[in-house]
């Protein structure tokens, strides 16, 4: 079975810096995708950001941007020029065929 | 969230009564699915349905029974409940197979 970890349980960013999160994922699959969600308190899954297995270019979204390394099986999340509302919990999920796993989660604080 | 409509967003049930938490979605979707999300652990798939009248289990089916009569609706029922099973709910739906999963709201459910 795939697994996904997220070894961060928390992490700070000053407002305006850079911050970057970390995901591993465990599959014996060639073919899959990624994604990281945003959860804020208001308890909302909100897609922040997707990478197919198969595209070697990493995905971008405004500030937001992966580092896919699928021989690692890694797929950070990087957030430029942090800001206040990007305050909330990160996951990060691995989707192949009907079977999406999730991390545990990060929680990410961003401080004025 | 546009387009899933999750019902009850809160429940307190006592340990051995039966509920049926309601989702429905109005995108036309095929696939649509139910996750838990518990404190630590992410989100886990529950069960899934890939179109009317199919179903399948996902990572946690114990203790839950779906259908899928119709493509609008998904019900997740809890024929007895347990204090395990309390927890955070959420039915989701993706549309076509890279588009991003359109989550509810969630349901938050207490068993005593």
């Amino acid at each position: 079975a795939q697994t996904v970890t997220q070894s961060q349980p928390e992490m700070s960013v000053q407002e305006a810096e850079t911050v970057t999160l970390s995901c591993t994922y465990d599959t014996s699959e060639s073919n899959y995708y990624l994604f990281w969600y945003k959860q804020p308190p208001s308890r909302q899954m909100i897609l922040v950001i997707r990478q197919e297995a198969y595209k070697q270019q990493n995905a971008t979204e405004n500030r937001f941007s992966v580092n896919f390394q699928k021989a690692a099986k890694s797929f950070s999340l990087k957030i430029s020029d942090s800001q206040l509302g990007d305050t909330a919990m990160y996951f990060c999920a691995f989707m192949n065929n009907n079977d999406m796993r999730f991390g545990a989660g990060t929680r990410l604080t961003v401080k004025p | 969230n546009a387009g899933v409509t999750q019902t009850p967003k809160f429940q307190v049930l006592k340990t051995g009564q039966s509920m049926t938490l309601q989702c429905a979605q109005d995108m036309n979707h095929e696939y649509m699915s139910w996750y838990r999300q518990d404190p630590g652990m992410g989100l886990r798939l529950i069960h899934y349905s890939v179109g009317a009248g199919i179903t399948d289990q996902g990572e946690v089916p114990n203790g839950y029974n779906v259908s899928r009569s119709t493509t609008e609706d998904f019900p997740l029922r809890l024929l007895s409940a347990a204090p395990s099973q309390t927890s955070v709910y959420f039915c989701a739906s993706p549309g076509q197979y890279l588009q991003p999963q359109h989550f509810g709201d969630g349901t938050r459910l207490s068993i005593l």
